[in-house]
């Protein structure tokens, strides 16, 4: 399979507990963005890396969230006590560079109890 | 950074009706893009759009991009129940040219 994975799919975990995704994207890919979705609402921007570089942060972005791609590859998305509003699902998405096709993966659909 | 509007939020048609739907800006836009979310599923790239008053088709879809690069549509002819999902327009917007979404019209088809 050569498109965008993610693991886990889903994850449970209680409040004030630490949680990490990770996503591959496409192996040419430069970038990587991070994004939440809600029920009903569209992909909310988180963050993005080109390579390994952390170009922007959604000022929504608490400072519980950190985020890293350190080999200009994988990137894993970590959420520190995390709270029953973090519950949504994870969307990580990659490109070949600006203004071009954008890939999603499949998401992480985080339960926050 | 660029944000991109989109009307309406919902709509629902009797399947073969036609259906469409709208993103706005208030600021010229470099670049539109089109994705569809089945029930469940991710975001799935439909077609980009750079050119001023450019239009694409893909069989029942048409895509068109406004004169000034404000706005863009999509209009899907004769619908099928396999056109429900919610349709998204992105733009390579922001500071840093991040890509960034309206909040999308859900489409349901009634057979």
């Amino acid at each position: 399979d050569t498109g965008v994975s993610q693991d886990p799919r889903h994850k449970i975990t209680k409040r004030g507990q630490n949680v990490t995704f990770r996503c591959d994207p496409i192996s040419e890919h430069n970038r990587l963005y991070w994004y939440r979705q809600t029920l009903g609402q569209g992909p909310e921007f988180l963050t993005y890396f080109q390579n390994e570089a952390q170009l922007e942060k959604s000022r929504l972005l608490s400072d519980r969230f950190s985020a890293e791609r350190p080999k200009g590859s994988f990137s894993t998305l970590e959420i520190q006590r995390t709270e029953q509003g973090d519950s949504a699902m994870y969307l990580c998405a990659s490109s070949l560079g600006q203004a071009t096709k954008g890939f999603f993966g499949p998401g992480t659909r985080l339960t926050v109890l | 950074g660029q944000q991109v509007m989109q009307i309406p939020q919902y709509q629902h048609v009797q399947e073969g009706e036609d259906f469409t739907t709208y993103c706005n800006s208030s600021t010229t836009l470099s670049n539109i893009q089109w994705y569809k979310q089945r029930p469940g599923g991710h975001p799935v790239f439909l077609i980009q759009l750079v050119k001023s008053g450019e239009v694409k088709k893909q069989k029942r879809l048409t895509f068109q991009f406004g004169e000034a690069k404000k706005n863009s549509s999509l209009h899907i002819t004769a619908t099928q129940t396999t056109d429900v999902g919610t349709y998204f327009c992105g733009n390579y917007g922001g500071s840093q040219g991040n890509l960034i979404f309206g909040k999308g019209t859900k489409l349901s088809v009634k057979p």
